[in-house]
């Protein structure tokens, strides 16, 4: 039972142009929500957040939204960069002292020049 | 500040085999992870340590898994005996405490294969 989707394994965009990521969850428990970004052969690294008393986040480039009713959010990247061609994972947690992630498989991000 | 440590970084072991990861996380940090990433997956947990304590076990195949991480700093991950299915990258991460809120770092991974 996959509590964090991401239904697209790959997205295909040109430098400069707007990088949309979606996730999807299903446990209504779930109210912090992270995106971590994955080099090959590195670990993944820490992105962005947001908790769900917001309906977005912005840092820099970075921008995520959620949508609480739909159990949805996406991750927006503008402008991309050809350094952002990465998988990028959306994870989940309740926060409830001592919480774990859930991760989703990831979407590969590929950005051309 | 250095991050956190993993070795080795690759293995390859025959199915029935021991073997066994070490994590040495970044200094300071109370809240130690193991995760296991199977190809085209995301990072699974398998065991969080709060200092030298377990929080949370519940996804560790406790009859081939084990883990410990003495005086509360390195950790080390043991499977015996490994199973084809345990192929997989192992990821340590460690974090300042255990609230969500506090990032969670990420070493490089241990890519084992099962043959």
């Amino acid at each position: 039972d996959q509590q964090v989707k991401q239904n697209s394994p790959s997205l295909s965009v040109q430098e400069g142009r707007i990088s949309i990521l979606n996730c999807d969850y299903t446990n209504s428990m779930f109210d912090y929500f992270l995106w971590y970004k994955k080099y090959p052969a590195e670990g993944p690294t820490f992105l962005i957040s947001i908790s769900s008393i917001k309906d977005k986040n912005e840092d820099g480039r970075f921008t995520v939204f959620l949508n609480k009713s739909a159990k949805h959010l996406s991750l927006h990247i503008v402008p991309s960069q050809p350094g952002d061609s990465a998988v990028y994972f959306c994870a989940a947690s309740a926060d409830s002292g001592y919480s774990t992630l859930t991760f989703g498989k990831g979407t590969m991000l590929l950005v051309s020049p | 500040e250095a991050g956190v440590a993993q070795s080795p970084r690759y293995k390859i072991i025959e199915k029935r085999q021991s073997v066994a990861f070490w994590c040495n996380p970044i200094s300071g940090h109370a809240t130690l992870y193991w995760y296991q990433q199977i190809l085209g997956q995301g990072p699974k947990l398998l065991i969080q340590f709060q200092n030298n304590g377990v929080v949370d076990d519940s996804q560790l195949p406790k009859d081939r898994f084990s883990a410990e991480r003495l005086k509360g700093v390195d950790s080390t991950l043991k499977i015996q005996p490994a199973k084809l299915e345990d192929s997989a990258v192992y990821l340590c991460a460690s974090s300042r405490t255990g609230k969500t809120y506090n990032e969670q770092f990420f070493g490089p991974g241990t890519r084992l294969t099962v043959l």
